[in-house]
Order: C-alpha cells, then structure tokens, then sequence
C-alpha cells in the first residue's frame, strides 16, 4: 500500500473550471507538500502545510490532520495550469519524502 | 538567490557504466534529498544529506550511492548501469531537516543504453 494516495490521477477541464484534487496518506508527518511538474520535468513547490489553509493568488490548499487529508483547490482554472501535481509528506522521522503518484491536469481553453 | 543546481540536464550511458550526478543546493542550504523519478514507480526517495551525513537511505541497491561536501553539494553516483536506471534523477535542498520547505533542481535527465 502507498503511503500517500492521490485523487484523481487524470483530470480535464474547461478553463474557468474549479478543480479539487485529493490527498490522502498513512503516516506520521511534519508537513505535507503540493509540487507542480510540468512538462519537462523540473518540479515546482507550492504549497508546504502543517495545518490549516494556504492561499496563493487562484490556488489553496487544506489539510486535515486527524483525518490525514489535504486538497488543492484551483479556482478560475487556465490552460498554463496545465501540468502534474504531486502530493508529497515530508516523514517526522527526517527529510525523506513520500509521493503520491500526481494527478495529471489538462485545463482545455 | 540561485535555485538549485544540477547537472548535467541530460545524460546518455551505456549499460555496465557508472554515472555521477551533481546537485548544488540553494545557498544556505544544509539538507540535500535525491529522487528517481519513472513512469512505472513514480517518484522514489533515494537518499538524504545533511551536514555531510547519510541521515535516510530509501530501498535501492548498494550500486546507488552518495556524498555530501563540506559546502553542502551533493553528488550520487550509479555504477554498473542497468536499462532500468534510466529516470529523472531530482534533489531538493532545504534549510534545516524537517519543517522546511524543499526546493527541487530540474533534474537530470539518464538515459542508459
């Protein structure tokens, strides 16, 4: 079983759309991480959360820590929010990360 | 502030060679993580650095290995190339070991051959 679980693993949406993606995991953590990788490969972080809410300009995430669940939340979504993104939980027994298998998003103009 | 480092960008190998990636970390930086990252397994956890010491090892074989410097570059290195190693090799660096924000590199792209 994967530690981090993500949902779901393709996504399409038309642009102005609002998109929510998953995030569940299975261990103890100190912060749980959203990356965005677009195509190419080189790895964005956009979030990092411990608990609560984060908001940058159209994008937020949540976590729930008793329940062990975080969403990224894009709001007026746009064809550039085209890419992968990947839920990662940094372990609370060091700086080892664990990833979900990304959700890939394709945002149609 | 420079991003993190890495190089090369692109690799071509041959199988039975070895290979030694390179990753400088932000400035400041005393945490250096690697990843492999492939379409069947996704992003793997290879190995953490910090104050030149091994802190965290993930499940791969002894042929992958690693060292951190005393100005916090990191290097990996693969010996005896398999097919299967062909993958994004990724590093982050952060700040301190946990609670810190991570930082990627873009990557280093092995082909092996």
């Amino acid at each position: 079983k994967n530690e981090v679980e993500q949902s779901p693993q393709n996504l399409t949406a038309q642009e102005g759309e609002f998109i929510t993606i998953n995030c569940s995991y299975s261990v103890g953590i100190s912060a749980l991480h959203w990356l965005q990788q677009h195509p190419g490969g080189g790895i964005v972080s956009l979030f990092m959360l411990s608990s609560g809410k984060k908001k940058h300009g159209r994008l937020i995430a949540t976590i729930n820590i008793q329940e062990k669940h975080s969403s990224l939340h894009i709001t007026a979504s746009h064809p550039r929010d085209s890419a992968v993104y990947i839920c990662a939980v940094s372990s609370n027994t060091g700086n080892q990360f664990y990833f979900g298998t990304g959700t890939s998003l394709t945002v149609i103009p | 502030k420079a991003g993190v480092t890495q190089t090369p960008r692109y690799l071509i190998k041959t199988r039975g060679q070895q290979v030694t990636l390179s990753c400088s970390p932000i400035s400041g930086h005393r945490s250096v993580s690697w990843y492999q990252q492939t379409p069947g397994q996704g992003l793997q956890f290879l190995f953490e650095y910090f104050s030149e010491t091994q802190r965290n090892k993930g499940n791969f074989p002894g042929r992958f290995s690693g060292r951190q410097f005393s100005n916090s570059r990191s290097e990996m290195n693969v010996s005896t190339l398999e097919l299967g190693d062909s993958a994004l090799y990724l590093c982050a660096s952060s700040l301190t070991r946990k609670n810190t924000e991570a930082f990627f590199g873009q990557g280093t792209r092995l082909t092996v051959v």
